[in-house]
């Protein structure tokens, strides 16, 4: 199969501090992952995609220097919420793409920031 | 307008059902087509993955593509509890790129 493991599964931090999601391709390779962000009772909004060895390319109204993200190996993406405000508790959530498989979603991360 | 649409629901069906869900989109250069199911506080699950027009069946669940009229859906037979959960939609030109979601459709399967 195509496994996508995603930790934390869920977080809590203090206003002002920083977490950091990892996102794993636990079977297979992926030069590009993605990270997507979701609200309650909306749908994922995509935030950024990861792609290995090269700088993230976001989208437009997120923040780069919020959000960093690191693509630093083929099975590893991470997304760093910096200095975190409770308008960033959300579920996170991270993809990547294998041939033949579609995309394949992580558990996601709840973050809740206080 | 959104590139795909899909009414959120929620939508509530007795057990046993034949559940209909449907999406929407406005770009006729989408190719792949994908149906996740969401439980609560869970990420997407991917259940069928679509290339083009046509039919594609798989145990319990049927997806169908019409590009003539832009038109998604999911055909659930003999819907079970188990079977409530968010279920979206979502399209792209072409693997490696850019995706779009649907809002979701929340079904609840009553025993």
């Amino acid at each position: 199969g195509a496994v996508v493991s995603q930790h934390p599964s869920w977080v809590i931090c203090k206003s002002g501090t920083s977490v950091k999601i990892e996102c794993r391709s636990l079977d297979f390779q992926a030069t590009t992952m993605f990270w997507y962000r979701q609200f309650p009772k909306q749908s994922l909004m995509l935030m950024a995609t990861s792609n290995e060895g090269s700088k993230a390319t976001y989208e437009q109204g997120v923040e780069k220097d919020k959000f960093l993200i690191n693509h630093a190996s083929l099975t590893l993406s991470t997304l760093t919420v910096t200095s975190a405000h409770p308008e960033d508790s959300s579920f996170y959530i991270c993809s990547a793409l294998r041939g033949g498989y579609g995309y394949t979603f992580g558990s996601g991360t709840r973050l809740t920031v206080v | 307008q959104k590139e795909v649409e899909q009414d959120p629901g929620p939508l509530s069906v007795p057990e046993g059902a034949i559940v209909s869900l449907n999406c929407t989109y406005s770009n006729s250069a989408f190719q792949y087509f994908m149906w996740y199911r969401q439980y609560s506080r869970k990420g997407p699950e991917l259940l069928m993955y679509t290339y083009s027009s046509g039919n594609k069946e798989d145990g319990r669940f049927t997806a169908q593509v019409d590009k003539s009229s832009k038109y998604i859906s999911l055909f659930i037979r003999d819907s079970q509890p188990s079977d409530s959960a968010t279920y979206l939609c979502a399209a792209l030109w072409n693997t490696g790129n850019q995706f779009y979601f649907g809002t979701g459709t929340s079904l609840t399967v009553i025993p």
